[in-house]
């Protein structure tokens, strides 16, 4: 079956512009991941979603990070007035369930901020 | 705090074995994966452990797992070209069931 999609697979904004990052995970996954990976902080965990609901957003960067999940499958990621420091490469991940099964990736976001 | 620590270069000949040696920090995770990355990809996952189990192979890949010294690698049997890539370890101990990856190890297999 389809694995863990993402869109843009590559996005070069200015700075000061908003962008919105967008995850499809695999059909039946209850659970989703964002996670980060640059250079200098390799690969950090952002935000998590159990169904619709983030139970704790203390992983987003700044207040101009924010994320949202509907229908329990699609997510999307929007950062506001961003920054040449969000450049990096965005990972979208789901899996099954929070506890027990395995996480699988999807191919990233590379974001790149002029 | 929570860490997981991996070399980050290894180089190889062809045909040979390849070990990638990993340390984790918390003694609660339940399952250790290794995952592969390929130049402009996203992660693939190679295989997990659960903390129970001291070793698990599968086909060229086998997982050691020392509990006691939160010691993990990963061997690869007859080392390929294809097998050229970036392997990360990570351990499910977030407070969240978010993965905590360790730096990565560039794997360099030579002809």
């Amino acid at each position: 079956g389809a694995g863990v999609s993402q869109s843009p697979s590559n996005k070069v904004t200015e700075k000061g512009k908003d962008v919105e990052l967008r995850c499809d995970p695999i059909s039946g996954h209850t659970a989703l991941y964002w996670y980060r990976q640059s250079l200098g902080q390799g690969l950090e965990f952002l935000i998590y979603f159990q169904g619709n609901s983030a139970p704790d957003k203390s992983g987003l960067p700044s207040d101009r990070f924010s994320a949202e999940r509907t229908g329990g499958s699609v997510s999307t990621l929007t950062i506001q007035r961003t920054q040449q420091e969000d450049s990096a490469v965005y990972l979208c991940a789901s899996s099954l369930s929070r506890d027990t099964d395995t996480q699988y990736f999807g191919p990233g976001t590379r974001l790149t901020v002029l | 705090g929570e860490d997981v620590e991996q070399s980050l270069f290894l180089s190889v000949r062809e045909g040979d074995s390849s070990v990638i040696n990993c340390t984790y920090t918390d003694s609660s995770s339940t399952y250790l994966y290794w995952y592969k990355q390929e130049p402009g990809a996203g992660l693939q996952l190679l295989t997990y452990i659960f903390s129970n189990m001291d070793m698990k192979q599968d086909q060229r890949l086998t997982v050691l797992l020392n509990k006691k010294d939160k010691h993990l690698s990963l061997r690869i049997a007859d080392t390929q070209t294809g097998d050229s890539a970036i392997y990360f370890c990570a351990e499910k101990g977030g407070s969240q069931g978010n993965l905590i990856f360790g730096k990565g190890t560039k794997l360099s297999v030579k002809p």
